[in-house]
């Protein structure tokens, strides 16, 4: 089945440190991918998304993440996090057609919450 | 803001209750999907328009159902809510359905007591 699997449910770091959140995918074909991130009492905010080239791909307020084919994974990063960055953060999957349009809907993960300590 | 609008922001209700939620996509958006945010479940896709017609069913129960207006703005109707009901319903908009990437409103709050 599809699924998509986010190891941590909690991560708690200090400002400034560096940020890896975890996300791996089970799915029988191409997909795209996204983060989306979710600050307290506001709606899912697209961070960034993967469809085809560079596998590393950079998105708002600094995030990248690298999606890595063989492992089925799509980690989301940042080297130096802020208090503001203190969410909930989302991945998520869609099959990829040929054409690169979409099958089938967004399968979400469970969710990370990242509390920053300022 | 990602110009998707949801009304309205919270709903208080009791069960055995009827509620709509309506969306209103972003500007050109002609495909609109709802989702179910719940702490034990998470984000569930429940069912997808794509101008005016229903293109993908996911995780909606039968008390439930949605529709998509000519002005593309759409409507999910909960029916017969029981407690379990209560959860952050989103919807989101996206150009077409092969245009990936989805945009998101800011939720409607249901509390079934």
């Amino acid at each position: 089945a599809q699924s998509v699997s986010q190891h941590n449910h909690h991560v708690i770091l200090s400002e400034a440190a560096s940020l890896e959140l975890g996300c791996n995918y089970s799915y029988g074909g191409t997909v795209n991918l996204f983060w989306y991130v979710q600050y307290p009492g506001q709606h899912l905010q697209l961070l960034l998304k993967y469809f085809s080239g560079d596998p590393l791909v950079k998105g708002i307020k600094g995030f990248e993440a690298e999606f890595i084919k063989s492992k089925f994974s799509f980690n989301l990063r940042k080297p130096s996090v802020q208090w503001s960055d203190t969410a909930e953060y989302f991945c998520a999957v869609i099959g990829r057609m040929n054409y690169g349009g979409s099958q089938g809907n967004l399968i979400f993960g469970k969710g990370t919450k990242l509390s920053v300590k300022p | 803001d990602s110009g998707v609008t949801q009304t309205p922001k919270h709903l208080i209700t009791a069960t055995g209750q009827r509620v709509t939620l309506r969306c209103s996509p972003r500007s050109g958006d002609l495909s609109v999907y709802w989702y179910q945010q719940s702490l034990d479940q998470g984000l569930q896709f429940l069912i997808q328009y794509y101008n005016g017609e229903e293109r993908a069913k996911g995780n909606i129960l039968e008390r439930f159902s949605a529709q998509q207006f000519p002005d593309l703005h759409s409507e999910l109707n909960l029916s017969s809510l029981e407690l379990g009901d209560s959860a952050l319903y989103f919807c989101a908009s996206s150009p077409r359905p092969q245009q990936d990437t989805q945009y998101f409103g800011p939720g409607t709050r249901l509390t079934v007591l």
